[in-house]
Formats: structure tokens, C-alpha cells, sequence
């Protein structure tokens, strides 16, 4: 079975630049998480996906970050315009239902914003 | 807010020896998982905990949940190189709520 797939892996922009994650679940899976790993914590959660419908984005910047799952399946995280506190590594998990708790993570996207 | 507090924060071991590994919360959790992360890749669950005082082993590894749920171990016994990694606890609230991630604990196995 396949994992979660991310890409990039690495990303280096200059701040106020805009950049683009992609993320590509477990098949079959129904709920996708994005979340943010800051060096020397764990990973924050940004938002929480079940199906294309967003279930909890409490936690996301919304004044630069935005997120989509226009079909259900794959998911993109923006981020527009990036700040250095920004730098970090983007985890993008799935798992099979809402109410399941097990996720499984992609291998993340490391961002740096210089 | 619920918190998870994990420590040590840093372990630097040799091969052979035996550690602990605390998470901690004011909060009570419906289960608590452990995840281990390598540099480069995401967390791996390695178990999850549900009932109070639940005690599960994954080869070296024992697994300890709290009675009151508030609180979890990690106990692996005589660490090797390939141990070395940072582990995650992150407990869980109501079914499908976001999981709660501590910071980790760093650990380093030496031969």
C-alpha cells in the first residue's frame, strides 16, 4: 500500500514570496491533516479535512495561509506571503475516517523562508 | 488548552542501557499514541493506548497509559543505535477531534 505523498521535500523562498505544498493521501482514506513542525517541537495542526469539507482550521493563519481538497483526495497548502517564522517542515497526514485516529504522515516538505 | 509535556527533552545513552520516557497532561485523553520520527521523514505510530492502566509491549518497547488517562510512559529496554530518534506522544480527545502532540524527546544511542 502506498503512503502519503508530499511534494516538494525542500523549499527555500525569500520572504513575502508565495509557496505551494501538495499532498496526496492513503487511498481510500478520508480524512487529511496538515500540520506545522517547528525545529525542536511537535507537529501543530493547521487544518483537518473529512472529504473536500473542512473540519477544523482553529489554528490556521488565515491572513497568509490557505488550504484545499477540491475532490476529496489530494489537498494543496498555500502560503502567501511567507514570513521567516514560517520556516519550518509542512506534515501532511490522512487516516481512514474521522472518527479513527490513527494517521499516517508523508515524509513532510522542508520550508525555509529567508 | 490541553498540553502534553514530555521529558527528558534530550537522552544520550549507550547501547545496552534502559530509559523512560514521560508524557504528561492536566488533561484526560480518550487515548494517547506514541510516535517515533526520524530526521527527513514523519512520525511513525508505533502503538496506541486506550484504557486506563493499559500496559502494551512492542518488543523492547513497554507502553504505559495512566489510570486516571492523564498520563503516559515509554520504557525501552536495552536501547540500541537504531532506537535513536525523537518520540512523539500526542493524545486525543473526542473521536474525531485533532490530536495534541507533546515536543518530543530527542534520543541518542550510542555503540
Amino acid at each position: 500500500e502506498a503512503g502519503v505523498a508530499q511534494s516538494p521535500r525542500y523549499k527555500i523562498i525569500e520572504k513575502r514570496q508565495s509557496v505551494a505544498f501538495w499532498c496526496n493521501p492513503i487511498s481510500g482514506h478520508a480524512t487529511l491533516y496538515w500540520y506545522q513542525q517547528i525545529l525542536g517541537q511537535g507537529p501543530k495542526l493547521l487544518i483537518q479535512f473529512q472529504n473536500n469539507g473542512v473540519v477544523d482550521d482553529s489554528q490556521l493563519p488565515k491572513d497568509r495561509f490557505s488550504a484545499e481538497r477540491l475532490k476529496g483526495v489530494d489537498s494543496t497548502l498555500k502560503i502567501q506571503p511567507a514570513k521567516l517564522e514560517d520556516s519550518a517542515v509542512y506534515l501532511c497526514a490522512s487516516s481512514l475516517s474521522f472518527s479513527y485516529n490513527e494517521q499516517f504522515f508523508g515524509p513532510g516538505t522542508r520550508l525555509t523562508v529567508l | 488548552t490541553q498540553l502534553l509535556e514530555q521529558s527528558p527533552q534530550f537522552l544520550s545513552i549507550q547501547e545496552g542501557e534502559n530509559l523512560t520516557v514521560y508524557c504528561n497532561s492536566s488533561s484526560v485523553f480518550s487515548s494517547l499514541q506514541w510516535y517515533r520520527q526520524e530526521p527527513g521523514e514523519g512520525p511513525v505510530l508505533l502503538v496506541t493506548v486506550v484504557t486506563g492502566g493499559e500496559v502494551k509491549k512492542l518488543k523492547r518497547l513497554t507502553f504505559q497509559f495512566g489510570d486516571a488517562r492523564k498520563d503516559s510512559s515509554l520504557h525501552i529496554t536495552a536501547a540500541q543505535p537504531g532506537d535513536t530518534g525523537l518520540y512523539l506522544c500526542a493524545g486525543a480527545g473526542k473521536a474525531g477531534t485533532a490530536l495534541i502532540f507533546g515536543k518530543g524527546t530527542t534520543l541518542s544511542v550510542s555503540s
